[in-house]
């Protein structure tokens, strides 16, 4: 099982670029989530799913986009980059509300 | 509606007992904890759901009281492992969708 897959790993986007962070699981998760996570702030909810076709924004949406055509891939798109958007980016999946999250491993993303 | 963790850091030495608080304004469906290692991804330690019991596995346990809106995370016995940063994620009682974190608390354990 890989679990949660979060590619790709590093990235530096210039002032105005956009890009798609990808997130793939292969457990049968109907939720997912992406978190940005910077110092002193902890994690913040951007977007999440909780099934096929069904996104719903989270705390600091703005600058973001997602769609979840199918249950394995949830992929968020900046749609064009501030140097306010430099963060780590989490994506993480669970079975339900009832369960823990699994967490891909991250996105470090530097706007210049 | 972001959770308050207390306290925001704690450094113990090997052996010693730690408390983390995690307590919220509104109503709380559930809560998660967490751990986060330097440079990783954060990794799940448990769930508390209302109207379950406490849990806890090894020397790790937590409690949940859903009158106060409060969490407690118990670290006995603390191992240089357990060093990292602990976050709770709460799930209110009126949206369980949408997991809202602390700002955690920083924990190190020295030899």
């Amino acid at each position: 099982n890989a679990g949660v897959t979060q590619t790709p790993k590093f990235q530096v986007l210039k002032t105005g670029q956009s890009m798609t962070l990808q997130c793939a699981q292969d457990m049968n998760h109907e939720y997912m989530s992406w978190y940005r996570q910077d110092p002193g702030m902890g994690l913040r909810l951007i977007h999440y799913s909780v099934g096929a076709g069904i996104t719903d924004q989270g705390e600091v949406p703005n600058g973001y986009n997602v769609s979840r055509s199918t249950t394995e891939d949830f992929p968020l798109r900046l749609l064009s980059a501030a140097p306010s958007q430099t963060s780590v980016y989490f994506c993480a999946s669970s079975r339900d509300g009832n369960y823990g999250y699994t967490f891909g491993s991250g996105t470090r993303l530097t706007v210049v | 509606q972001q959770p308050v963790q207390s306290p925001q850091a704690v450094i113990l030495r090997e052996g010693e007992d730690a408390v983390i608080n995690c307590s919220s304004s509104k109503a709380l469906y559930s809560v998660h904890w967490y751990r986060q290692k330097h440079g990783e991804a954060p990794i799940f330690l448990m769930i508390l759901l209302k109207g379950g019991e406490q849990k806890g596995h090894d020397k790790i346990s937590a409690s949940f009281n859903e009158k106060k809106q409060q969490s407690s995370l118990y670290l006995t016995a603390s191992q240089l492992s357990y060093s990292g940063t602990y976050f709770c994620g709460t799930l209110n009682a009126g949206n369980n969708r949408k997991l809202i974190w602390g700002l955690g608390t920083s924990l190190a354990v020295n030899p």
